[in-house]
C-alpha cells in the first residue's frame, strides 16, 4: 500500500526555520517526483515545490523562492522542505504529495501544520 | 503564471442531480489539468488527470472535459459524500497553479 506519512510542523516565529520532513513507502520511491503543497486556514491549495526522481531537478513557488529548499533522501525514501525566513503567511497545513509525472498529485500525506506569529 | 478561475464558487444542489463545475485557464493548458476532491479536515484526493482519465478507484459518475483553455468537471448524479470542494490544477508550465476551488453544497 502507498503511503506518504508527513511531519515537522509546529509554531515558530516570524523570522526563524523549519523542516519539515515527509517519508513515503509502497512504491519505487526514486522514480517519482514528489512534492509540497500548502492550504492556509480556509484557503485554497498552494502548489509550493517539487524535487524530481533523481534530486537533480528542483522548482519553487515564486512565493517561496529563495527562503524554501527541497531534497530528497532516496536512500531513505525521505523528501525534507527546509523552510527560512519565515513569513506570518507561510501559515498553512503543508501537504507531501506524491505525483504521477509532473502532471498531478495522485498520494498526499496527512499534513503537517506550520503557523508564523509575528 | 497560468490562472485557473472555476465557476461557480458555489453550487446548491440535491442528491441524484447532476453537478457541472467550469475551469477556465488564463492560457492553454493543453490537456495538462487535474481535479481533486476535499472534504472538511481530509486530504484533497485526485479524482481526473490529464482532463479526462479517471484516477484509480473513482467512481463512474465522475468525468472530466475540455482540452485548451476551458474543462469541465461532471458527477452525473449526485451522492451525499460528493458533497466537498473541488479544484482544478494545471501542469502545462510552471509554476503548478490550482483554482480557487468550487463547493458543492447541498440544497
Amino acid at each position: 500500500e502507498m503511503q506518504v506519512v508527513d511531519s515537522g510542523g509546529g509554531l515558530v516565529q516570524a523570522g526563524g526555520s523549519l523542516r519539515l520532513s515527509c517519508a513515503a513507502s509502497g512504491f519505487l520511491f526514486s522514480s517519482y517526483a514528489m512534492s509540497w503543497v500548502r492550504q492556509a486556514p480556509g484557503k485554497g491549495l498552494e502548489w509550493v515545490s517539487t524535487v524530481s526522481g533523481n534530486g537533480g531537478g528542483a522548482f519553487y513557488a515564486d512565493s517561496v523562492k529563495g527562503r524554501f529548499t527541497i531534497s530528497r533522501d532516496n536512500s531513505k525514501n525521505t523528501v525534507d522542505l527546509h523552510i527560512n525566513s519565515l513569513r506570518v503567511d507561510d501559515t498553512a497545513v503543508y501537504y507531501c504529495a506524491k505525483m504521477v509525472g509532473f502532471r498531478c498529485f495522485d498520494d498526499w500525506g496527512q499534513g503537517t501544520l506550520v503557523t508564523v506569529s509575528s | 503564471e497560468i490562472v485557473l478561475t472555476q465557476s461557480p464558487a458555489t453550487l446548491s444542489l440535491s442528491p441524484g442531480e447532476r453537478a457541472t463545475l467550469s475551469c477556465r485557464a488564463s492560457q492553454s493548458v493543453s490537456s495538462y489539468l487535474a481535479w481533486y476532491q476535499q472534504k472538511p479536515g481530509q486530504t484533497p484526493r485526485l479524482l481526473i488527470y490529464d482532463a479526462s482519465i479517471r484516477a484509480t478507484g473513482i467512481p463512474a459518475r465522475f468525468s472530466g472535459s475540455g482540452s485548451g483553455t476551458d474543462f469541465t468537471l461532471t458527477i452525473s448524479s449526485l451522492e451525499p459524500e460528493d458533497f466537498a470542494v473541488y479544484y482544478c490544477q494545471q501542469r502545462n508550465d510552471w509554476p503548478l497553479t490550482f483554482g480557487g476551488g468550487t463547493k458543492v453544497e447541498i440544497k
